[in-house]
């Protein structure tokens, strides 16, 4: 199974930071990363797809990028609204697997 | 829009079993598989599984294999997981997902949960 590994664990920031998130996987997966923004209570939403990919009405202060093992999320001028916790999801390969995910504090 | 309605949240004993339906609307029911993931408080999701309701072809984690079994009612829209042998580690919000066909599997649109405790 290919291990997706997120750091850090909690971030915390001020409003108007910006702030990246890193995803690592344990093999490579070229480009087939997706990003995820969960709320308490709430279902993850995907924010990116195909690592780069800013998915239909998601706040262009979203990007992502990277290739192979090493991905990176990142919010421009974090607003009060990106409270949450993301996940990066591999679908390279069966089974599909997730990272433990990032909380983001502000 | 994609919406996918799960069933209610439930309690069941150790050694029970649940089973968990997913209704869709908003896309041809046939036109995409339907995958079941769950989540652990605290933890990220883990994929179990996924069903084609067109082919009827599905294909499950192998942590999985003996105690998830996928079924539908097409005539409903519906796709149903169930799992049995419960412990207490399978507490969990259990959720399905739908993908985009072809263009890979990651998650556009998800049901809302529904909380599995397995408690005696």
């Amino acid at each position: 199974d290919i291990q997706m590994t997120q750091s850090p664990s909690i971030l915390s920031a001020s409003v108007g930071d910006r702030v990246t998130i890193t995803c690592r996987a344990s093999q490579g997966i070229r480009t087939w990363l997706a990003w995820y923004q969960q709320k308490p209570g709430s279902a993850p939403q995907v924010l990116i797809s195909a690592a780069s990919n800013l998915h239909s009405d998601v706040p262009s202060r979203f990007s992502a990028g990277g290739s192979g093992t090493d991905f990176t999320l990142t919010i421009n001028t974090l607003q009060p609204d990106d409270i949450g916790t993301y996940f990066c999801q591999q679908y390279h390969a069966y089974p599909l697997t997730f990272g433990g995910g990032t909380r983001v504090e502000i | 829009q994609i919406q996918l309605a799960q069933s209610e949240s439930v309690v069941r004993k150790p050694g029970a079993s649940v089973k968990v339906s997913c209704k869709a609307s908003g896309y041809t029911f046939t036109d995409s598989s339907i995958h079941w993931l769950r989540q652990a408080p605290g933890q990220g999701p883990e994929w179990m599984a996924w069903f084609n309701p067109a082919t009827l072809t599905r294909s499950r984690a192998r942590k999985f294999e003996v105690r998830v079994a996928l079924t539908t009612d097409t005539s409903i829209n519906t796709v149903y997981m169930e799992l049995s042998g419960l412990t207490s580690d399978d507490t969990a919000v259990y959720y399905c997902a739908t993908v985009t066909p072809r263009a890979g599997s990651y998650f556009i649109a998800w049901g809302q949960g529904t909380l599995v405790t397995v408690s005696s």
